[in-house]
């Protein structure tokens, strides 16, 4: 079965703290990746993706993250949050056989403190 | 440029009413997603469309639930006697051409209450 696990549901942190939002996915979907955040009442926005090549992903408002074969993971990471940041995050996967429907994560809520 | 239109934004719907969610995606993309959202959960897929051909339905939860885009731009998801269990954020999304690694750009979404 082709899934995408978002192993935290909330993640509290202050503000410039780092965080990292773990993602972990099956192996039937592993052939592109994505992280996309969502704004309170607005549609989802592309961080990054990984698609080939260099594991080490870099995206928008300096999010980055990591494919791993290996551990089949592909989490997110943030040096230094701001509260801007808050948002719900969702982590998705898509195989190439399939016209592109992404496959999604439960999201994991991002709530950072002052 | 504009970006992905959903209307109407919110619906609230009696059960067992019609309803029909419209989509405009950016002028011009091929491919045209659905997605349905429940409160608290990721996305799921509904369905696909690349032009006007509905390639991917596999998504529809029942056949209450029916899909078209007949000229290849704008698309119409419409439910037939909604249930409560409908009740969640649809989102629509398109994509300039059909090659999966291309970014899919997503509405805000129509918000359906069923009471």
């Amino acid at each position: 079965a082709q899934s995408v696990t978002q192993l935290d549901s909330q993640v509290p942190v202050f503000e410039e703290a780092p965080v990292e939002l773990r993602c972990n996915y099956s192996s039937s979907v592993s052939v592109y990746l994505f992280w996309y955040v969502q704004y309170p009442n607005q549609g989802l926005q592309l961080l990054l993706k990984y698609l080939s090549g260099s594991t080490l992903v870099k995206g928008i408002n300096g999010f980055e993250a990591e494919f791993n074969k290996s551990q089949t993971s592909f989490h997110l990471r943030k040096p230094s949050v701001h509260i801007s940041d808050t948002a719900e995050y969702f982590c998705a996967g898509k195989r190439d056989n399939q016209g592109g429907k992404l496959i999604f994560g439960q999201g994991t809520e991002l709530s950072v403190k002052p | 440029g504009a970006g992905v239109s959903q209307s109407p934004r919110y619906k609230v719907a009696k059960r067992g009413q019609d309803v029909a969610l419209r989509c405009d995606p950016i002028s011009g993309h091929v491919s045209l997603f659905w997605y349905q959202q429940a409160l608290g959960q990721g996305p799921e897929f509904l369905t696909y469309f690349q032009n006007e051909a509905q390639l991917d339905k596999s998504g529809l939860p029942s056949d209450r639930f029916f899909a078209e885009r007949p000229e290849g731009s704008v698309s119409t998801l419409k439910i037939q006697r909604t249930q409560q269990e409908d009740s969640a954020v649809y989102l629509c999304a398109s994509s300039l051409v059909r090659d999966p690694r291309r970014e899919q750009y997503f509405g805000p979404g129509t918000r359906l209450t069923v009471t």
